[in-house]
């Protein structure tokens, strides 16, 4: 069973608008939720996280939002550049379990 | 050079032989992962490991053996692989086990295995 899923494979827009990536989970003790970036040929890289106690955490560009009632958490990513496009995948993880849950994974497309 | 590396990065093997990935770092990080990666399913984690001589399975263990003799090494052997078995294979190392802020995973650049 997919316990994290990002359902839509592929996302294109505008250089200089708003990415919105989504993520729903369905295990409710997931406390720790991340967001990879992944390049072709390339290993994923950690972008961002947060924590169960927080519905919001920003990094530069980058906010993750989550919303525990709805089991729902997304990045966005304002301005977009064209050096986002990348694959992004979600991940959720049980505190003090090893197994963290990946996403398949959205397609970022940022067109100049 | 510093970081996590993996070896071999292709490799093409027949049904029914034993492959060996390997994955080295250099961070001395306790905590080393095996993930897979197929189209659909994001990535899985097979095997995973706190330390030297402690592993532990993960989400897809079947088929698959691993060892960590040294903190550094963390071999993944496929000892009589299938076509199920084709896929992009990621190592990954942390300094502590996932489970909250400052457990950042660290991936290797990955290893595209297939069996025919």
């Amino acid at each position: 069973d997919q316990q994290v899923k990002q359902n839509s494979p592929s996302l294109s827009v505008q250089e200089g608008r708003i990415s919105i990536l989504n993520c729903d989970y369905t295990n409710s003790m997931f406390d720790y939720f991340l967001w990879y970036k992944k390049y072709p040929a390339e290993g994923p890289t950690f972008l961002i996280s947060i924590s169960s106690i927080k519905d919001k955490n920003e990094d530069g560009r980058f906010t993750v939002f989550l919303n525990k009632s709805a089991k729902h958490l997304s990045l966005h990513i304002v301005p977009s550049q064209p050096g986002d496009s990348a694959v992004y995948f979600c991940a959720a993880i049980e505190y003090n379990n090893n197994d963290m849950r990946f996403g398949a994974g959205t397609r970022l497309t940022v067109k100049p | 050079d510093a970081g996590i590396t993996q070896s071999p990065r292709y490799k093409i093997t027949e049904t029914g032989r034993q492959v060996t990935l390997m994955c080295h770092q250099t961070w001395s990080h306790s905590y080393m992962f095996w993930y897979r990666q197929d189209l659909g399913h994001g990535l899985r984690l097979i095997y995973y490991s706190a330390a030297a001589d402690i592993t532990d399975k993960g989400e897809v263990p079947d088929g698959y053996v691993v060892s960590r003799s040294k903190t550094e090494n963390f071999p993944l052997t496929l000892e009589s692989a299938t076509r199920s078995q084709t896929s992009v294979y990621f190592c990954a190392s942390s300094e502590r086990g996932s489970g909250g802020a400052g457990d950042t995973q660290y991936f290797g650049p990955g290893t595209r295995l297939t069996v025919l």
